[in-house]
């Protein structure tokens, strides 16, 4: 168990640009979740993923993001035409399926993005 | 009214000391209850969850939920200066498919010597 991995740690981009962010789950789990964070606040929701499936997209994911998890195991978040107001910290989170404990989400280390 | 709601603190604490803190949830379905902490600059780290109404001990951390009042408390015994962070509370309610954390904005918590 090597816990949620998140690539690149810091993401520094003009606005206007493209920007990819990845995240590798904990191998036994099935969902997945991006959460975005700014100063002072708690995450907040974004979208998750059963398996490859989107189940639920947050209002907040405006149609410059997408998300993918094409093969069930690792997830890509897209942001184009970034905006200075995209700056914070996307979080990834991943559970397994089921109730109780086993629904607990672990966070990776985030990726910070910085648009100037 | 936010769905979450923690007092952003900071709540200071002598070492030793008990830290209390507190947070209300609106949503009367929700069914899972999560406290994590967060040092700054750093992801959020699990620390306790909670189901059932009553406490539930972990070391110096003690959750108490009480679902008919909606709120949730961490209580941190013989507190110490690494536990200086901010506190988030999270609450879930599971919908069908649909499984996502709803946060507070987070306690912030100084433990001084």
């Amino acid at each position: 168990d090597t816990g949620v991995s998140q690539d690149p740690r810091h993401k520094i981009t003009k606005r206007g640009q493209n920007v990819t962010f990845r995240c590798d789950p904990i191998s036994e789990h099935n969902r997945l979740y991006w959460y975005r964070q700014t100063l002072g606040q708690g995450p907040e929701f974004l979208t998750y993923f059963q398996n490859e499936a989107q189940l639920e997209k947050s209002r907040l994911l405006s149609d410059r993001f997408s998300a993918e998890r094409p093969k069930g195991s690792f997830s890509t978040l897209e942001i184009q035409r970034t905006e200075q107001g995209d700056s914070a910290m996307y979080l990834c989170a991943s559970s397994t399926e089921g109730t109780g404990s086993k629904n607990i989400q672990y966070f990776g280390a985030g990726t910070r993005l910085s648009v100037l | 009214q936010k769905e979450v709601e923690q007092n952003s603190g900071p709540l200071s604490v002598p070492e030793g000391a008990i830290a209390s803190l507190n947070c209300t949830y609106s949503d009367r379905g929700s069914q899972s209850f999560f406290w994590y902490r967060q040092y700054s600059g750093k992801s959020p780290e699990l620390i306790m969850f909670i189901y059932s109404n009553g406490d539930k001990e972990d070391g110096r951390f003690t959750a108490q939920l009480n679902k008919a009042s909606q709120y949730v408390s961490l209580l941190i015994r013989d507190s110490q200066p690494s536990d200086s962070a901010t506190y988030l509370c999270a609450v879930n309610r599971q919908t069908g498919t649909a499984s996502k954390l709803t946060f507070g904005t987070g306690t912030r918590l100084q433990v001084t010597l």
